[in-house]
C-alpha cells in the first residue's frame, strides 16, 4: 500500500516556465488537497477536491490550477512560474475530513529562479 | 476568521522531561483536531486524531486532549527522548467545511 505519492521530489524552474506536480493515492479517498509550506510557516491550502470532477479554491490559489478526472489522481499545474512560488508542496488525502485522518505525501521541493 | 494558533513556536527541553504543546482554535464548532509530526525535509506524519465528541486520545507516550469550550488542545509527551525532536503541527476541521486549518507548529528539540 503506497499511500500518497508525489512526483517529482525536487524541481528547479526558470521564471515563466510551467510544470505539473503529480499526486496519486491508492486508498480510494474522495478528498484530496494541495498545500504549500514556506520556511518556518504552517501549511497553506491551495486547492482541494471532494471527489472526481469537483474542485475548489483554498486560501492561496492564484497562479495554480488543478483537475480531478479520477479518484486516484490530483495534479497541480503551475502556469508562468514566479519566484514567489518557491516552496515545498504537499499533497494529502482523506476518506472524509469530518471523521477521518488526513494522510500526506512526501512533498515536492520547488525552486523558481 | 477561523484560525489555529500554536504556542510556543520553539521549545528546548532536556531528555526525560514531560512536556505539553498547545494548540488554540477560534471556533468551538469543529469536526475534529489532528496532531502531526514533521521531521526536517520530510512530509507530515499523523500522530493522533480527536473527534469532536472525544476528550482525549492516547498513543504510547503521547496523549492529546480537547476542550472545545475553551478552544484548546494539548499534546502531552511523556519522558521525552532525543528522537522526539521534530516540528509538531495541529490542524482543525471546522464544522460545515471540508478544509483543514493548520497552526504554524512548535519546533521541539530534546537534548541528550
Amino acid at each position: 500500500n503506497a499511500g500518497v505519492t508525489q512526483t517529482p521530489k525536487f524541481r528547479i524552474l526558470k521564471i515563466g516556465q510551467s510544470m505539473t506536480l503529480q499526486c496519486t493515492q491508492d486508498m480510494n479517498h474522495n478528498y484530496m488537497y494541495w498545500y504549500r509550506q514556506d520556511p518556518g510557516m504552517g501549511l497553506k491550502l491551495i486547492y482541494y477536491s471532494v471527489g472526481a470532477g469537483i474542485t475548489d479554491k483554498g486560501e492561496v490559489p492564484n497562479g495554480y490550477n488543478v483537475s480531478r478526472s479520477t479518484t486516484e489522481d490530483f495534479p497541480l499545474r503551475l502556469e508562468l512560474a514566479a519566484p514567489s512560488q518557491t516552496s515545498v508542496y504537499f499533497c494529502a488525502s482523506s476518506l472524509g475530513p469530518d471523521r477521518y485522518e488526513q494522510y500526506f505525501g512526501p512533498g515536492t521541493r520547488l525552486t523558481v529562479t | 476568521k477561523q484560525e489555529v494558533t500554536q504556542i510556543p513556536a520553539a521549545l528546548s527541553v532536556p531528555e526525560g522531561e514531560n512536556l505539553v504543546l498547545n494548540c488554540s482554535f477560534t471556533d468551538s464548532a469543529i469536526y475534529n483536531l489532528q496532531w502531526f509530526r514533521q521531521d526536517p525535509g520530510k512530509g507530515l506524519t499523523s500522530l493522533l486524531l480527536i473527534q469532536s465528541s472525544q476528550r482525549e486520545q492516547t498513543s504510547g507516550r503521547l496523549n492529546a486532549s480537547l476542550d472545545k469550550s475553551s478552544g484548546r488542545s494539548t499534546l502531552y509527551i511523556a519522558a521525552s527522548q532525543p528522537g522526539d525532536s521534530a516540528t509538531y503541527l495541529c490542524a482543525v476541521v471546522y464544522s460545515g467545511t471540508y478544509k483543514y486549518i493548520f497552526g504554524t507548529g512548535t519546533r521541539l528539540k530534546v537534548l541528550a
